[in-house]
């Protein structure tokens, strides 16, 4: 079965802190993406990498940045946190079209 | 620019009746489209896709959709919706090799 892991389902920062995002996945994939869901405006693309040490910006990249040092690791790094960054943070990884997902972390920064 | 709109945020339907989710496309190209499930507290998955082979596409659990080039609709129907059902559903629309565009989101409540 496929199995994308993420590393927290909850977490809880301060403003500020520099906050680590972890995803594995263990399928092989060269495609792996992390999103952000709001309440009404579904899944954002923040960044996604196509290879190891590849990476592009999403929609909405600004205040993150990503890490992808192995094929099967790809994380996402919040370098100041901020309020506006409370949210569910989706990771996923790709076969073909189809995108597998985790189960999310949801962030709270206080 | 590929993306869609889900014509709806909440549907509220009764165990045993059929369920209707709506979505709209816009795409310069024949698209590929995609029917997601979240489950309360659980990751997204994958429900049915539409890459230009049979416009009536079949999906897991019962459900199927339809792709309408005429209307750029894309709807996800069930003919009797169970409690299991209730869950949040997102239409998608590929961009490109890597991109997805999701719409907004159609929360489906069940009452029993």
């Amino acid at each position: 079965d496929v199995k994308v892991t993420q590393s927290s389902r909850y977490l809880v920062k301060r403003t500020g802190e520099k906050v680590f995002l972890e995803c594995v996945q263990d399928m092989d994939h060269e495609n792996m993406f992390w999103y952000r869901q709001d309440p009404g405006l579904g899944l954002r693309l923040i960044y996604f990498s196509y290879d190891v040490k590849m990476k592009e910006k999403g929609d909405i990249p600004e205040g993150y940045s990503v890490s992808r040092e192995k094929k099967e690791r790809f994380s996402l790094i919040l370098e100041s946190a901020s309020t506006n960054q409370t949210s569910m943070y989706l990771c996923a990884s790709t076969l073909m079209d189809e995108q597998f997902f985790g189960p999310g972390t949801r962030l709270t920064v206080l | 620019a590929q993306s869609v709109t889900q014509l709806d945020s909440h549907v509220s339907v009764s165990e045993g009746t059929p369920v209707l989710l709506r979505c709209n496309y816009s795409s310069s190209y024949s698209p590929s489209l995609f029917w997601y499930v979240q489950h309360p507290n659980k990751g997204l998955q994958l429900l049915l896709k539409y890459t230009s082979a049979a416009t009536l596409v079949k999906g897991i659990n019962g459900f199927e959709a339809e792709f309408k080039k005429s209307e750029t609709s894309f709807h996800l129907t069930k003919p009797s919706a169970h409690m299991s059902d209730a869950a949040e559903y997102f239409c998608v629309v590929s961009v490109n090799d890597y991109k997805l565009s999701f719409g907004a989101g159609t929360t489906v409540t069940v009452r029993a």
